[in-house]
């Protein structure tokens, strides 16, 4: 049992470049969620899903595009990376929004220069 | 809208003192309330849970008390290990609204 899983784990890009992190989760998890964790600012919700084929955006969804073609996967995507993107991203994933409960994965360390 | 504060970090201590990181927060209804650690390195995990007033949270020696009428949930440890260093993250969630995180509050412990 694998729970939340992120590929890649770390990943330099330069400015204007794109790329796509992965999420997985093998607990049959409805809802899933991207964040990004910056030195003093905490947890910052970038975009969530309540269930396959479904997104809506967080707290800090610009630069961001997401999909979840599969109930088991979340992409993050990065059109044209920015300096101020570079960050620590991690996907959760919860049985349903309510409970709070959430499962993380490792995270992903993302520098763009 | 929802929020959550905590104190700031970092907090520093020796390895059998006892610790307290505060947390307070607004929210519309009855939010649920938690405490996640996170190690270094690592992925958040959830460390204890109250879903409602005068609850009390607990696991690995560490407890919560929900507070409704100072609207806290001081998370405490009587006696701390140099393996409970770690940044630890308050959060709540009301209704249907996604989960908030306060900023976060590193712990060290030395031995």
């Amino acid at each position: 049992n694998a729970g939340v899983t992120q590929t890649p784990k770390f990943r330099v890009l330069k400015t204007g470049q794109s790329m796509t992190l992965l999420c997985a989760q093998d607990m049959n998890h409805e809802y899933m969620y991207w964040y990004r964790q910056d030195p003093g600012m905490g947890l910052r919700l970038i975009h969530y899903s309540v269930g396959e084929g479904t997104t809506a955006k967080g707290e800090v969804p610009d630069g961001y595009n997401v999909s979840r073609l599969k109930k088991q996967n979340f992409l993050l995507g990065l059109e044209s990376a920015a300096p101020s993107q570079t960050s620590v991203y991690f996907c959760a994933s919860s049985y349903s929004r309510g409970t709070g409960e959430q499962y993380f994965g490792p995270g992903t360390r993302l520098t763009v220069t | 809208g929802n929020s959550v504060t905590q104190m700031e970090g970092p907090v520093t201590l020796s390895e059998e003192a006892f610790l307290t990181i505060n947390c307070t927060y607004t929210a519309t209804g009855y939010p649920s309330l938690f405490w996640y650690v996170q190690y270094p390195g690592e992925g958040l995990q959830l460390l204890l849970k109250a879903t409602k007033a005068d609850d009390k949270g607990s696991n690995k020696g560490f407890e919560a008390t929900y507070r409704k009428e100072t609207t806290s949930f001081h998370l405490e440890k009587g006696s701390v290990q140099v393996s409970d260093s770690a940044v630890y993250f308050c959060a709540l969630v009301s209704g249907n609204t996604p989960l908030v995180f306060g900023k976060g509050t590193r712990l060290s412990v030395i031995a």
